[in-house]
């Protein structure tokens, strides 16, 4: 099946650092990536969607300024949480697809607490 | 987007069929029905999806009612590795797909 990658999966830093997570297409270009984030024995929670080539959507309550999304090619996203706080501390993954209507494929995701 | 509900864990023993029951009673016709699982710090990982008629590969089968209003997913013979929270999900059509994760079942299989 298609793979998606994951970097890095767990990372640690400094209140008021910013951290940049990527996700890449192994096999397959996506042209839609979605970020997720989820918070201990929560489910996931979707943060945005990121075409490549334009601007993500975020969703409602998502800052779009902390949390900066580039899709800069067909196989590469990237999160950015930007000045992180230790309530930005979380599991964020990320998923791509080939084509609308087909299946979502999931990264391994990246723990990031901060300190 | 349709809403699902499902249990909030079942216990399975290993090598017995695990069911995984999921509602979905306001499913549009051209929903998808989408079943993923969880394992602890991981990613999610895809397992089966279906619109009406059942299916079946290498890893489970998905059973649809007539009326597509909920769904089960069967796990023929658990082992401890399926332990895992497994999500039943509506995807909708356009709108970019957006899959929307409820909480899941937590599957426990034991000896």
């Amino acid at each position: 099946g298609a793979v998606v990658s994951q970097h890095p999966s767990r990372v640690i830093c400094k209140s008021g650092t910013s951290v940049k997570i990527e996700c890449r297409s192994l096999d397959f270009q996506a042209t839609t990536m979605f970020w997720y984030r989820q918070f201990p024995k929560q489910s996931l929670m979707l943060m945005a969607t990121s075409n490549e080539g334009s601007k993500a959507t975020y969703e409602q309550g998502v800052e779009k300024d902390k949390f900066l999304i580039n899709h800069a090619s067909l196989t590469l996203s990237t999160l950015t949480v930007t000045s992180a706080h230790p309530e930005d501390s979380s599991f964020y993954i990320c998923s791509a697809r080939r084509r609308e209507n087909e299946k979502l494929f999931f990264g391994s995701g990246t723990q990031l607490s901060v300190l | 987007d349709a809403k699902t509900t499902q249990p909030t864990s079942m216990d399975c023993a290993e090598g017995r069929a695990a069911n995984l029951p999921c509602n979905h009673s306001t499913i549009s016709g051209n929903e998808y029905v989408y079943w993923y699982r969880q394992i602890h710090s991981q990613g999610p990982q895809y397992i089966i999806h279906g619109l009406k008629n059942n299916e079946t590969n290498e890893m489970a089968s998905l059973i649809i009612t007539e009326d597509r209003k909920s769904s089960t997913l069967i796990l023929p013979h658990a082992t401890l590795r399926d332990t895992a929270v497994y999500y039943c999900i509506v995807r909708p059509t356009g709108g970019g797909n957006k899959l929307t994760f409820g909480t899941g079942t937590q599957l426990k299989v034991e000896l």
